[in-house]
């Protein structure tokens, strides 16, 4: 079965500071990965996905995520974050089978300070 | 619709009452999942639903549990008896299938607190 990593419970950048979370899968075959992004009392908004193809994935908002297979990672960067940015990012893990169920990492709260 | 909507967005109940809870799904989805979301914690797998049939129910904490999509379309979680633990946001999603498949669309959720 496949899993999730992220590392970082919490991190805290300055406004402008570039910013990269951390995310480790465990899967047997090259997985789907996706990021997801919440915001307080809201649900899950997709910033990127990744199926197959270029390894360097952009999304919405600015943020982008690279694959690589040899470490496992799928890690999320900002070259420079804004203070609406600040919320929980999660990384998730699907299979190439089908709708299956992703599993998601705990999570990553992201602060941003002035 | 457009997107994925639940109802209710909030929900407080007394202990030992049952609650359900309501997804709609985007128009044309033919998955639909149910996760829960603890405070401070990831998001946990509850149940599955390909159509209206559901391959996957292994995430349902207990037999208080269930749940029910009818017409390919809205679901229903039931919460029987609940518990101070059953206390979380509730969040449903949806996915289609072909070239969208395994990315899937989340509703704002259901927030539920059990006093």
């Amino acid at each position: 079965a496949q899993s999730v990593t992220q590392p970082d419970i919490h991190i805290t950048v300055s406004e402008g500071a570039s910013l990269e979370l951390r995310c480790n899968y465990s899967y047997g075959a090259t997985p789907y990965l996706f990021w997801y992004v919440q915001s307080p009392g809201q649900g899950l908004q997709l910033l990127l996905k990744y199926f197959s193809g270029d390894t360097l994935v952009q999304g919405i908002k600015g943020f982008e995520a690279e694959f690589k297979r040899s470490q496992s990672s799928f890690n999320l960067r900002k070259p420079s974050v804004h203070w609406s940015d600040a919320a929980e990012y999660f990384c998730a893990v699907g299979t190439p089978s089908g709708n299956t169920p992703l599993v998601f990492g705990k999570g990553t709260r992201l602060s941003v300070i002035a | 619709g457009a997107g994925v909507s639940q109802s209710p967005s909030n929900k407080v109940t007394e202990k030992g009452k049952d609650v359900e809870l309501r997804c709609d799904p985007i128009s044309g989805h033919t998955a639909l999942y149910w996760y829960r979301q603890s405070l401070g914690q990831g998001l946990e797998f509850l149940i599955y639903f390909q159509g209206n049939s559901a391959p996957d129910k292994s995430g349902l904490p207990s037999d208080r549990f269930s749940a029910e999509r009818t017409g390919g379309s809205v679901s229903t979680l039931t919460i029987q008896r609940t518990q101070q633990e059953d206390s979380a946001v509730y969040l449903c999603a949806s996915s289609s299938i072909g070239a969208a498949r395994n990315t899937i669309y989340f509703g704002e959720g259901s927030w539920l607190t059990v006093v």
